[in-house]
């Protein structure tokens, strides 16, 4: 069970924004360490999207932006565009667990 | 460009020892600070972290899952591996391995990923 919580699906139609959470808590989130977003395409494996919560390597489409406050942090999609459906994962670091940890993953549907 | 790619069998009878190899292209893992990683994924469902390993040898493992998983590494080869030992059919995955950078032991994250390889612990 992970201690990273997503929403499991979020919807928008093409141009519209939509956001992804990503609730921890103080052993992880809270506690200063940066988050990382991965988009997984169906069949494929994980993407590096946004690296210490709001960095976009290069190639990546500045639609996508990362946020982190206090125990969350969220990735915002702005003009969703057809292609963007996939599966978004948070990670981060659990000092408790003394792991690295993934979110519950959120799949993006555009309608 | 670097590129990484696992391999390894694709059935494991339960209670055997699970053995994955990731060839690293496009770097040489011996002149690079990196930090290499294993990543797990059920079908159908999410990621999970199993483990690290420095250039240097030093590795990290989930604590989840410490007592069954070695890697080792070999940078002339630019290679490292995964043995899990003692499967069981909760051990049929996905599995990746990918880079893991960053500046701090606890800020680090995963790029770029290997496409993944699919083992399934069945008799």
């Amino acid at each position: 069970q992970s201690v990273l919580t997503q929403p499991p699906s979020v919807s928008g139609a093409p141009g519209q924004r939509v956001t992804i959470s990503c609730t921890g808590s103080s052993s992880n989130i809270g506690a200063g360490y940066d988050v990382h977003w991965y988009q997984q395409l169906p069949g494929t494996a994980p993407k590096l999207l946004i690296s210490e919560s709001t960095n976009r390597p290069s190639g990546v489409p500045d639609r996508f932006s990362g946020s982190k406050s206090g125990t969350s942090a969220s990735l915002a999609i702005t003009g969703l565009q057809a292609e963007d459906e996939a599966d978004y994962y948070c990670q981060s670091y659990d000092s408790g667990l003394s792991a690295y940890v993934f979110g519950t993953g959120t799949k993006v549907t555009v309608l | 460009q670097l590129q990484l790619q696992e391999s390894g069998p694709g059935l494991v009878k339960p209670s055997e020892t699970l053995s994955l190899t990731c060839t690293v292209s496009g770097d040489s893992m011996s002149s690079s600070s990196y930090f290499w990683g294993w990543i797990r994924q059920p079908p159908g469902e999410g990621l999970e972290y199993i483990g690290s390993i420095y250039y240097s040898g030093s590795t990290f493992y989930n604590s989840s899952l410490k007592s069954r998983v070695t890697i080792s590494i070999a940078t002339s080869k630019n290679q490292f591996s995964l043995k899990l030992s003692s499967v069981t059919a909760a051990d049929t995955a996905v599995y990746y391995c990918a880079r893991h950078s960053g500046s701090s032991s606890g800020n680090r994250w995963f790029d770029p990923w290997g496409q993944g390889t699919l083992v399934t612990v069945s008799s």
